[in-house]
Parts: C-alpha cells; sequence; structure tokens
C-alpha cells in the first residue's frame, strides 16, 4: 500500500541555520503531497503542498519540490528561526476518491536554539 | 476563518468508562476523520466519514466507534477504555470536490488519559 517515510528526529539546529527535513513515498500514480506543522500544544496545520511532478509548495520560507523520479518531496529552509520549533508530517493523498484520507509519516521534531 | 472545534483539551478517564470525544467544523465539510497520534508512531486514522450516517474503518478502528448525525459533527466513542487508548486524539474535516490539492483542516486535539 502507499506509505510516507520521513528521516527520524529529532533535529537540533541553531538559529540561522540551513533545514532539510527528507520524505519519500510509495504509491501508484501522482498522489498529492503535503507537509503539515504542529506546534507545541496544537493541532496540525498545513506548511504547504504540491500536487503533480516538479511542483514546489512554498509558504513561511520553507519550500519543497515534488521529485517523481526519486519519490520525494524533501522540505528545505534557508534560515531557521527559534519559532520554526515544532513537529513536522509529510503526508500524501492517494489517487481516488476526494474524500480519501491522508497518509502521514511519523514525524521529524524540530528543536531550534538561539 | 476556517475552524474545527474537539470538545475538551484535557480528559481524564478511569479504565472500563465510556468515553464520547467530540469535533465540530463550520465548513460544511462532507469528510470527517478521527486520528490518533502517539510518539514515534505518527498519525494513525481510527475511522472516517464521508457523509452523515457513514462511516468507513481507518487502520486502527478496534475498541472505537464513531457517530455522525450531522454533517457538522463527528464524534468518536470508546465503548470501555483501557490505558492503552491514552492518547492525542485529533479530528479534521475536507471537502469531497475533486480538487487534488484538498487539504485536511485539524482541531486543536484531545489529549486523553486514561487511568
Amino acid at each position: 500500500g502507499d506509505s510516507v517515510t520521513q528521516m527520524e528526529g529529532p533535529v537540533t539546529l541553531s538559529e540561522e541555520a540551513f533545514l532539510t527535513i527528507n520524505c519519500t513515498y510509495t504509491a501508484t500514480g501522482y498522489p498529492s503531497l503535503f507537509w503539515y506543522v504542529q506546534y507545541p500544544g496544537e493541532g496540525l496545520q498545513l506548511l504547504l503542498k504540491a500536487t503533480k511532478a516538479d511542483d514546489k509548495g512554498s509558504n513561511k520560507g520553507f519550500e519543497a519540490t515534488y521529485r517523481k523520479e526519486t519519490t520525494s518531496f524533501h522540505l528545505e529552509k534557508g534560515s531557521v528561526q527559534v519559532s520554526d520549533s515544532a513537529v513536522y508530517f509529510c503526508a500524501l493523498r492517494p489517487l481516488g476518491e476526494a474524500g480519501t484520507a491522508l497518509i502521514f509519516g511519523k514525524g521529524t521534531t524540530l528543536s531550534v536554539s538561539s | 476563518d476556517v475552524k474545527v472545534t474537539q470538545s475538551s483539551r484535557y480528559l481524564v478517564k478511569r479504565t472500563g468508562e465510556k468515553v464520547f470525544l467530540e469535533c465540530v467544523q463550520d465548513m460544511d465539510h462532507e469528510n470527517m476523520f478521527w486520528y490518533r497520534q502517539d510518539p514515534g508512531l505518527g498519525l494513525r486514522l481510527i475511522y472516517f466519514s464521508y457523509d452523515v450516517k457513514m462511516k468507513e474503518k481507518g487502520d486502527i478502528p478496534e475498541g472505537y466507534s464513531v457517530s455522525r448525525e450531522k454533517k457538522e459533527r463527528f464524534s468518536l466513542i470508546l465503548e470501555s477504555a483501557s490505558t492503552n487508548q491514552t492518547s492525542m486524539y485529533l479530528c479534521a474535516s475536507s471537502p469531497m470536490t475533486s480538487g487534488r490539492a484538498n487539504e485536511q483542516f485539524f482541531g486543536p486535539g484531545t489529549r486523553l488519559t486514561v487511568l
């Protein structure tokens, strides 16, 4: 079945460092891909998304490019801030009915220190 | 502003109790979902519903049931709570349209502790 694998954390960085969180997927055809972020004590919120190969999603300085050839959707940010400390989830929506549930990776905890 | 609300942020129950977790969305979405979140396991789908009175099992439905009597409300029921159901429970909703970019909107979560 479809699945998402993301790098295990925690990831610990200093402020202004470069961030990469790896995400790869297994799916039939061309799923939609998402990154969600969960700040401490809150629910998940959408960070960015991409729906077809070579699409680049971006938001709040974060970027991810849908790479069909490597089945990847890595999250990057050029200069992280303390406020970026959170748990990041990669997810896919399989092909099929619009009501299909998302499939999530296990999450990567990011901790940024000043 | 779109909103998914959950009835409680924190809940403490005793083993064997019947527990109701309520979720309400104000976006007129057809689809609603219940997940549980555990450290190292990510989000796992318990049940989802694509219409009133309709429900589908997710990956881990055992020990849970759901109710969707109205479009905006989706309830998760623990018939007889057990300690291994101590977890964070997240509700989500999404529209039933053909758009491939349809995201899910999440509530703030309910942290349930079963003693």
